[in-house]
């Protein structure tokens, strides 16, 4: 069936590096990517989107890549920091345009940053 | 801009009784809300689109009769849980989309549901 996973559950990094958070998706139609923050207790935070027709898009310490021929999908986030800690979840919008839309959620990847 | 609230943010209930978590988009007007539901260190599950004004859109899976959703107004959805078990204790998310247009969802910040 269709759906949207992520390939590491679990990532620890110190304070300072660069993280990388994959995602892989089976729905070749999809052509819209959300990357969303989830703190506990808390809901989804829009981070980044980008659209399948570019392959990279970058905001303020993070930069989303998309690989349409293998269906990949990674969040970037530079000097990484505490605060980055949670669970980062990749998101696919399906038919967008046609007014019925909704979100297909990943699994999900806990990041993990020490000091 | 664009947020949203729930409430109450946790509840804890008996078994059998019913329990309505709000929706509310704060500082814009919402023609859709989406429900999810999510377990611990699981990923966010839809379980019904909300339109305003008419009936909601369960997924494949989701007693409507259990999960009863209410979108009386753009700015207002509801969620009520009947004849709770503790099997539906959970984090209950929604969000909303402007209804100026875009596909952005704004989520609120979740409500927890407990059933002893």
């Amino acid at each position: 069936g269709e759906s949207v996973g992520l390939h590491l559950p679990t990532l620890s990094v110190q304070e300072g590096d660069n993280s990388i958070i994959n995602c892989a998706y089976s729905n070749s139609a999809s052509d819209y990517f959300i990357w969303y923050k989830q703190e506990s207790g808390k809901g989804p935070q829009f981070i980044i989107d980008i659209r399948s027709n570019m392959d990279k898009r970058q905001g303020q310490r993070v930069t989303v890549l998309l690989n349409k021929t293998v269906k990949h999908l990674s969040l970037q986030i530079a000097a990484t920091q505490p605060g980055d800690s949670a669970v980062y979840f990749c998101a696919e919008i399906r038919a967008p345009g046609t007014g019925f839309q909704k979100l297909v959620f990943g699994t999900g990847t806990r990041l993990l940053v020490s000091p | 801009g664009a947020v949203v609230s729930q409430h109450p943010s946790r509840v804890i209930c008996k078994s059998g009784t019913s329990v309505k978590i709000e929706c509310r988009s704060l500082d814009f007007q919402a023609t859709t809300m989406f429900w999810y539901r999510q377990f611990p260190k699981k990923s966010l599950m839809l379980m019904a689109t909300s339109n305003e004004g008419s009936k909601a859109t369960y997924e494949q899976g989701v007693e409507k009769d259990k999960f009863l959703i209410n979108h009386a107004s753009l700015t207002l959805s509801t969620l009520t849980v009947t004849s709770a078990h503790p099997e539906d204790s959970s984090f209950y998310i929604c969000s909303a989309r402007d209804a100026s247009g875009g596909y952005e969802q704004y989520f609120g910040p979740g409500t927890r549901l407990t059933v002893t």
